[in-house]
């Protein structure tokens, strides 16, 4: 079974640019989360979706930040414009409805210079 | 919302010793406490899990334990081996919500 599938695994963009990240969930997952991970920090969540509802986006900086799910299967985050502050890895992960356990994607590093 | 603090923040261990890394949390509602291992630029794998109707959960050499009482758990590593080093997250999750807040991870070095 293919695991959870991030692209790209590295970006880098100058500040103001515009970067979108895309994420493959598992088959049959409904459940699925982007996170944000800071060097030496845990994940923390930005968004999550049940099928192609967001039904937590209260961490998610929504002045610069978007989230899509259509047809409730692949995701788009995007960050427009990119600021310095942004740079960290972006994590995406799947879970079945109703299961806690979440399977990670490896992630994309985001560098913005 | 919840809060979950760990320590330590890094830890040092020889070959074949044990491992202790603690977490408490501050959400009552919370009943599953899941633990991650995140290896340098890998992504975050599940490796074991409580729920809160548990004490204590093993899998060979990790076991888990649960004081709901106190509000924190601990991973317990036996017979440590340098693919153990790695970064640990413990985190916390309510019931019937799955919006899991993470710890602030462990660094974890075997040394052979």
């Amino acid at each position: 079974e293919a695991g959870v599938v991030q692209s790209p695994r590295y970006k880098i963009i100058e500040k103001k640019q515009p970067v979108a990240f895309w994420c493959n969930p598992i088959s049959g997952h409904n459940t699925l989360y982007w996170y944000l991970q800071n060097l030496g920090q845990g994940p923390e969540l930005l968004i999550r979706y049940e099928n192609e509802e967001a039904v937590d986006d209260s961490q998610l900086p929504k002045d610069r930040f978007s989230a899509e799910r259509l047809k409730g299967v692949d995701s788009t985050l995007k960050i427009q414009p990119a600021e310095l502050g942004d740079s960290a890895v972006y994590l995406c992960a799947s879970s079945l409805t109703d299961q806690y356990e979440q399977y990670f994607g490896p992630g994309t590093r985001l560098t913005v210079t | 919302g919840e809060n979950v603090e760990q320590h330590p923040s890094t830890l040092s261990v020889q070959e074949g010793d044990s491992a202790v890394i603690k977490c408490t949390y501050s959400d009552s509602a919370s009943n599953y406490f899941p633990w991650y291992k995140q290896e340098l630029g890998k992504r975050p794998q599940l490796i074991i899990d409580i729920r809160s109707n548990v004490g204590e959960k093993k899998d060979q050499r990790i076991a888990v334990t649960l004081n709901k009482t106190a509000k924190h758990f601990s991973l317990h590593i036996t017979e440590t081996q340098p693919e153990d080093s790695a970064v640990y997250f413990c985190a916390a999750a309510p019931g019937g919500y799955q919006k899991v807040t993470f710890g602030t991870g462990t660094k974890l070095q075997v040394i052979p």
